[in-house]
């Protein structure tokens, strides 16, 4: 069973503080997404990364797969309250590419402002 | 990125009653439909997954007789509690997987049940 660890869970900070919100396992992942939710929606998303040691932005935020593709991390810069919400990451089984995702626990983030 | 339809949106029924939740991928086809289930403030728990024209596979502690699902097209999946009881209430949240596009999946709008 491939798990994987989200950290922190909860996390509340002001506006303009940055953030790192982590995703680790044991496992190897073929691609891990990054996802973010508002209360009563699905969850949209944010970026796929598929090569190890891939980074990719998204204007404020920065994603990095590991070079193992074990982990990976979601960088905030300048933190917005419109940027509150759940954030999950989720990886795919390299045995089964795609077919199935594993999700991490989800970090609740509140920027105040 | 895909377009994924839920109907309804929510629903509140009372309890011993069934409930069909529609999911429907409006802009590809799905030869696999997953069906999720979430609590408030956790992450997603996945609880069957179909493929078009085959029986569900459900994951340990979802009860299959409960649960049904039906994935008769590419393009459209249900979801039926059965014999609702407040236990059941939670957020209901289908992902289509676009074939060819294994290593990306999209999600629905998801479908609040309240079961009183």
């Amino acid at each position: 069973t491939q798990l994987l660890e989200q950290s922190p869970q909860f996390l509340s900070i002001q506006e303009g503080e940055n953030l790192t919100v982590y995703c680790n396992s044991s496992s190897v992942f073929s691609s891990l997404q990054w996802y973010r939710q508002e209360p009563g929606e699905g969850p949209v998303l944010l970026v796929t990364v598929v090569t190890g040691g891939e980074v990719k932005k998204l204007k404020r935020l920065t994603f990095q797969f590991g070079d193992a593709r074990k982990d990976s991390s979601l960088h905030i810069t300048a933190a917005q309250p419109g940027d509150t919400g759940l954030y999950l990451c989720a990886g795919a089984g390299e045995e089964t590419s795609g077919s199935r995702l594993t999700f991490g626990e989800g970090t609740q983030l509140t920027v105040n402002p | 990125g895909a377009v994924v339809s839920q109907h309804p949106s929510w629903v509140i029924c009372k309890s011993g009653t069934s409930v069909k939740i529609e999911c429907r991928s409006l802009d590809f086809q799905a030869t696999t439909m997953f069906w999720y289930r979430q609590f408030p403030k956790q992450s997603l728990m996945l609880m069957a997954t179909s493929n078009e024209g085959s029986k569900a596979t459900y994951e340990q502690g979802v009860e299959k007789d409960k649960f049904l699902i039906n994935h008769a097209s590419l393009t459209l999946s249900t979801l039926t509690v059965t014999s609702a009881h407040p236990e059941d209430s939670s957020f209901y949240i289908c992902s289509p997987q676009h074939m060819g596009y294994t290593d990306t999946q999209y999600f629905g709008p998801g479908t609040r049940l309240t079961v009183l």
